[in-house]
Parts: structure tokens; sequence; C-alpha cells
């Protein structure tokens, strides 16, 4: 089957950095993906690693070492908007199919 | 553009109770699927349909069917309701035919099981 491990929740101060990280265990890996869920709202997408590296979206970067099997969704010059929940998924088992991580809660501070 | 719409938004439904949640999607997507989202679990996969024709079970299948009604609809029935089964439920569409592809979410449908 499929694990996924990351942090239950993070606090961070407004323009700051901070870093969220993700560990899976997996077989057939495609690629790893990190979603973004405010209270009471649906996920979307924020980034997509398919090979090792920094994938860099705006204020988002992205980070994939497939050896490892760790990955990381960094972001920059936080916002009180960025307090949300974080998703990492993995799509294993035919790429279709895609495993999510249970979340990391981040709490943007003043 | 609507996107990934979901029926109903919210229901209330007692043990032992059967109904249907509908999705539908407006994107020419071919992959669709289920979630159940419960406090500190996550997103689990519960049914999912790689493309029109085909469903397939992921984590949590027991409990739920699944029907790919046409290239935009997939469906999530519930035959007898189970307390258990109170959580909100997402559906998901993406292309499919790519690896890296997102996965679009609707709204979400809140389900109450008494």
């Amino acid at each position: 089957g499929q694990s996924l491990e990351q942090p239950s929740e993070v606090t961070a101060v407004e323009g700051a950095i901070v870093q969220i990280n993700c560990t899976y265990q997996t077989s057939g890996f495609y690629g790893l993906s990190w979603y973004q869920q405010h209270d009471g709202g649906a996920p979307t997408f924020l980034s997509y690693n398919a090979l090792d590296g920094l994938e860099e979206t705006g204020r988002f970067s992205s980070f994939l070492s497939r050896s490892d099997s760790y990955g990381y969704l960094l972001l920059q010059e936080l916002q009180m908007k960025d307090s949300a929940s974080y998703f990492c998924a993995v799509n294993s088992g035919g790429y279709q199919k895609v495993t999510f991580g249970t979340g990391t809660k981040l709490q943007v501070i003043p | 553009n609507a996107g990934v719409t979901q029926t109903p938004k919210f229901q209330v439904l007692k043990t032992g109770q059967s109904m249907t949640l509908q999705c539908a999607q407006d994107m020419n997507h071919n992959s669709m699927y289920w979630y159940r989202q419960d406090p500190g679990m996550g997103l689990r996969l519960i049914y999912y349909s790689a493309s029109e024709g085909t469903t397939d079970k992921g984590e949590v299948p027991n409990g739920y069917n699944v029907s790919r009604l046409n290239k935009r609809e997939f469906s999530l029935r519930l035959e007898s309701a189970a307390p258990s089964q109170t959580s909100v439920y997402f559906c998901a569409s993406s292309e499919g035919r790519r690896i890296n592809q997102p996965q679009h979410f609707g709204d979400g449908t809140r389900l109450s099981i008494l």
C-alpha cells in the first residue's frame, strides 16, 4: 500500500519562510503533488514534481528526492491568507490513482 | 466555468437510508474520483474511474457503490447508510491521460447520518 507522513501542525510568522515536509512509502511512484485547503473549502492544486529537484511557482516551491522518498513545500513571504491545510499526495499504482497525506495545518501569525 | 459540481451540498440521513451523491464535470476530463474527508484523516479515496466505462476501488470502498454514467458524471451511492459514513465527500476530476495533471475538486457534500 501507500503511506505518507507530514507534520500535523506548523506555525510561522507573516513575512517569513516555512517548509512543510512529506515522506512517503509507495510502489509504482509517478509523482508528488501538493494541495491547499482552506477551512470549509475544497482542495486546490499547488504543484507537482515527477522528477528530482525544485519546482517554483511564485511564492511557492516544491522539492522532490525520489531516492529519499521525500519532498517538501516551501512557502515564502508568508501572508495571512496562507493559513490553511496543505496536503501532499502521490500518484501510484497506476498514475490516475492518487493517495493523500493527512495534511499539515499551517497557522500564519502576525 | 462551473468545473466540478456536486449535489447536494448538505444532507442528513437516518441509519439504514440510501442516497446517491451526484457529481458532474464540464472540463472534458477522463478521470473522476470520490474521496471522503474526516477530521485529522486527510482525504481518503473511495472509488475512482480512470476513464469512461471503468471504475476501481480505492482505500475505503466498503459500503459504497459508484456509477460512471458517462464522461461527465460519476455518482456515489450509499445503499444502507451508517453513522461511520458521516463525513465530507469530495468529487474530483483530472485530465487523466498524462501523469502530471492536477485534480479539480467540487465544493463537497456534507453528509450526516443519525
